[in-house]
């Protein structure tokens, strides 16, 4: 079974630029997850969404946004970049419909904002 | 609400010595339980999980984690350090509504 693919692995952006980042899930995963990791904050999640539709959604603002696509990959958005969003940003998936299985991460988007 | 509070940032051990990991969490229901490990620039990988079934938990690498409910702890341990496990670890809780919340890790390091 592939893994968790994210793409691209790094980018280099501009401030007020804006980037939009892929991440396609393992064959039969319906739920994709985002997260923002950086050293000062640690994990914060970003957004989930399951067969195509926002599940959750954490504490951003809105130039960060997302969407799934009917095949379950999934992309984020960022509009307007700020330096604070240098972090690396990864995705996670799982099987929606069962309970308290864990995620499978993928390795993660590393974004620079310069 | 459901949270969780790793007890060391960071910890340190010689190769071939004992690890152990703290995590305590606070949750309202039955909780599933997860440690995650992450090496530099990678993503998370699942160490094992816990979900009701057997208070201990057996995880890859050698690793292992005991539910205590009554001291609403699940600790990571393993019995000999090796210079690969040097990574961060993420302990994290999850409710019947999929809602995960991860702690702040916890930096291994391994002293040759």
């Amino acid at each position: 079974k592939a893994g968790v693919t994210q793409t691209p692995r790094y980018l280099i952006k501009t401030r007020g630029q804006q980037v939009t980042l892929s991440c396609s899930p393992i064959s039969g995963h319906r739920s994709v997850s985002w997260y923002q990791q950086t050293p000062g904050q640690g994990l914060q999640f970003l957004f989930e969404y399951f067969s195509e539709t926002q599940r959750n959604k954490g504490n951003f603002p809105g130039r960060f946004s997302g969407r799934q696509f009917s095949n379950s990959r999934s992309e984020m958005n960022v509009s307007t970049l700020e330096l604070g969003d240098s972090a690396l940003y990864l995705c996670a998936t799982r099987d929606g419909s069962s309970l308290n299985y864990g995620y499978t991460f993928g390795s993660g988007t590393r974004l620079t904002v310069v | 609400a459901q949270s969780v509070t790793q007890l060391d940032s960071h910890v340190s051990v010689s190769e071939g010595t004992p690890v152990l990991l703290r995590c305590n969490y606070s949750s309202s229901y039955s909780p599933s339980l997860f440690w995650y490990v992450q090496h530099p620039n990678k993503g998370l990988q699942l160490l094992l999980k816990y979900t009701s079934a057997a208070t201990l938990v057996k995880g890859i690498n050698g690793f292992e984690a005991e539910f205590k409910k009554s001291e609403t702890s699940f600790h990571l341990t393993k019995p000999s350090a090796h210079m690969s496990d040097a990574a961060e670890y993420f302990c994290v809780v999850s409710d019947p509504n999929n809602d995960m919340r991860f702690g702040a890790g916890t930096r291994l390091t391994v002293k040759p």
